[in-house]
């Protein structure tokens, strides 16, 4: 069964940083994409990044380029996402998502609060 | 960037109604769309890829359609447990981007 676990959210000041991580099982982890997808409360689904198998493509939304980083280790089953400079606007529910379809599995989300 | 345009962002329909849902594309992105479910507290479920095809394990009374920029969710035959709010997405380009959503509610 592909299960997908995020971990590592929670409620951070603004300007600070936060990684996320989310642990993949139940599929070969190193043949797929990754994505991660966020919404905001209440709100609607916004893609946030993705990355390749072999870490060799990554694209960002341009609302969060430069200051977020998505990286993978394929060792460990692992998808990260590195958030710096927070702002009130990143709080949202973070999904990580297998890219088939292109978004075929996701996990249930991990939310991340922004507020001083 | 390529907007996709989601209508109506709610409709409430009656059992057994047939319902469809629209997104369209402000440029060509093929057959690379797809439509996600999303109940309350539960994370999005595909339902249909590339334009036409259903996700496994989704009814068949959910069916994808194009005609040219329009994409179309349809259910054929409304069941209560369909109420949702459901997405487009286009996956041709990046950035990928999503409809902004449609809540469908039983009347």
């Amino acid at each position: 069964e592909v299960q997908l676990v995020e971990s590592g959210g929670g409620l951070v000041q603004p300007g600070r940083s936060l990684k996320l991580s989310c642990l993949a099982s139940g599929f070969t982890f190193s043949n797929y994409g990754m994505n991660w997808i966020r919404q905001a409360p209440g709100k609607g689904l916004e893609w946030v990044a993705s990355i390749s198998s072999s870490s060799s493509y990554i694209y960002y939304a341009d609302t969060v380029k430069g200051r977020f980083t998505i990286s993978r280790d394929n060792a460990k089953n692992t998808l990260y996402l590195q958030m710096t400079s927070l702002r009130s606007e990143d709080t949202a529910l973070y999904y990580c998502a297998r890219h088939r379809s292109p978004f075929d599995y996701w996990g249930q989300g991990v939310m991340v609060t922004v507020s001083s | 960037d390529i907007q996709m345009t989601q209508s109506p962002s709610s409709l409430s329909a009656s059992l057994g109604d047939r319902v469809t849902i629209t997104c369209r594309a402000s440029q060509d992105i093929g057959n690379y769309l797809s439509w996600f479910q999303q109940k309350p507290g539960k994370s999005p479920r595909l339902m249909i890829y590339g334009a036409t095809n259903l996700e496994d394990g989704v009814p068949s009374r959910f069916s994808g359609s194009r005609s040219g920029s329009d994409y179309s969710l349809t259910i054929s035959s409304l069941e209560s447990e369909d109420t949702a709010i459901y997405y487009c997405l286009q996956y041709d380009k990046y950035p990928r981007t999503f409809g902004g959503g449609t809540k469908l509610e039983l009347k």
